[in-house]
């Protein structure tokens, strides 16, 4: 299976910390996306990292990308609870994309 | 307009209901997909389309049966589902298929009794 690994499954954190998620691959990738999932909702994106790339950063979120350890970051700096929810990398197979098994973030008031 | 709409948000039906989902975007995507995503899982792909044509169907059961009647529009046809079918289905579009950026909708909830 393409699907990527993410850890930790879950995290729960006090309003102003910083939170860090990791994704790990298995195959070759030309980019790497990472959604946000409010629960029961559809997906939104929030960044895409390219293969030659090795840090983005968007506003409070900064992803770093390592392909020689098949492995991106995601860290939420300064966290809201309003960032409560299930954050998902995703890599491109053959025409489409591989979501990762998901972490699910809490963000206590 | 960057939006994907769904429609219904809720579907409650039986094991010999037919029923459709249905999708639209008006973004000028060329690719629209269905995904089905269970409690606390991540999305699985379901169907493909590009240029209004089936381009990957994950081997799904036939009693999904999907449609692409134009560019901006997307149906799934269901019919003798199984309660285990019962989960969100999500709608996605993207520029081109593949690498691109999805654009999500926000699902149809589907509870089959």
């Amino acid at each position: 299976s393409q699907q990527g690994e993410e850890d930790p499954q879950a995290l729960s954190i006090q309003e102003g910390e910083n939170a860090t998620m990791n994704c790990s691959y298995k195959t070759s990738i030309n980019n790497l996306q990472w959604y946000r999932q409010n629960s029961g909702r559809g997906l939104v994106h929030l960044i895409l990292i390219r293969s030659n790339e090795r840090e983005k950063h968007s506003g409070r979120l900064r992803v770093t990308l390592d392909t020689s350890k098949k492995s991106s970051s995601l860290l939420i700096t300064a966290s809201r609870a309003a960032d409560t929810a299930s954050y998902f990398c995703a890599t491109d197979g053959a025409n489409n994309l591989f979501f990762g098994t998901g972490t699910r973030l809490t963000v206590i008031p | 307009d960057t939006e994907v709409t769904q429609t219904p948000k809720h579907l409650v039906m039986g094991m010999t209901n037919k029923k459709s989902l249905k999708c639209e975007q008006h973004m000028g995507h060329r690719a629209m997909y269905w995904y089905k995503q269970k409690a606390k899982k991540p999305p699985e792909l379901m169907f493909v389309y590009s240029y209004e044509k089936l381009s990957i169907n994950e081997s799904v059961p036939s009693r999904f049966s999907p449609e692409c009647p134009n560019s901006s529009l997307l149906n799934l046809h269901l019919h003798a589902l199984q309660p285990e079918d019962s989960a969100l289905y999500l709608c996605a579009s993207s520029q081109d298929q593949g690498q691109d950026e999805q654009f999500f909708g926000p699902g149809t909830r589907l509870t089959v009794l």
